[in-house]
């Protein structure tokens, strides 16, 4: 019940396309819903994050889409570049402490 | 401002050695986590430390103990060290309260031979 899966485990885009992550969770506690890029060597960081009280949220070149009664978001990069090319983890939390992830996606963005 | 400091980059350890890694957070924050990456996976919390406290902990072994220090600083323990314990361990720092604005370390890039 506090798993989160995601899928795919990896993607392959061309430059400007746009790449869709997606998980899926079971638990209806979770009430937070960050997605985290990583780079080889380095730890995550937080891209961008939502709620359950919004179906969607923008940032920049990021997108999240919530469906709360499917229990499932997803991730869209618009005009992907090169160098979005990392591992994505989607996460969610219940309780201000601890974050479950996804098994991470990842996503390599060719010129 | 420094982010979240994670010594050492990394380590090789034996079987049933022990192992300390250490965690300086972000300034300003005062909880720290412990999650372990394994290669190809997410990563998994083992606990979370507030007030020198241990506050949760996840599905590890008491193998797995850490420490929290009055300047909010962390030490990661592993005893008896075993060749699945292999990954990367990573520290995150935050605000007590704040469900946002988690900051990861580096991590530290642990090896048992």
């Amino acid at each position: 019940q506090q798993q989160v899966k995601q899928s795919p485990q990896s993607l392959i885009v061309q430059k400007g396309g746009i790449p869709i992550i997606n998980c899926a969770y079971e638990n209806t506690a979770f009430d937070y819903f960050p997605w985290y890029q990583q780079f080889p060597g380095k730890g995550p960081a937080l891209l961008i994050a939502i709620r359950p009280d919004v179906s969607e949220k923008k940032e920049g070149r990021f997108t999240i889409s919530f469906n709360k009664s499917a229990k499932q978001f997803s991730l869209h990069i618009m005009d992907s570049q090169p160098g979005d090319s990392a591992t994505y983890f989607c996460a969610a939390n219940s309780d201000g402490s601890r974050l479950t992830f996804g098994e991470g996606t990842q996503l390599t963005v060719n010129p | 401002d420094a982010g979240v400091t994670q010594s050492p980059t990394h380590l090789i350890k034996t079987r049933g050695q022990q192992v300390t890694l250490r965690c300086s957070p972000k300034s300003g924050h005062d909880t720290v986590s412990w999650y372990q990456q394994a290669l190809g996976q997410g990563p998994q919390f083992i606990f979370q430390y507030y007030e020198e406290e241990e506050r949760q902990r996840g599905n590890f072994p008491d193998r797995f103990s850490g420490h929290q220090f009055p300047n909010y600083s962390s030490e990661l323990n592993v005893n008896a060290l075993l060749l699945g314990d292999s990954a990367l361990y990573l520290c995150a720092s935050g605000l007590a309260g704040v469900r946002y604005g988690y900051t990861f370390g580096s991590g530290t890039r642990l090896t048992v031979v």
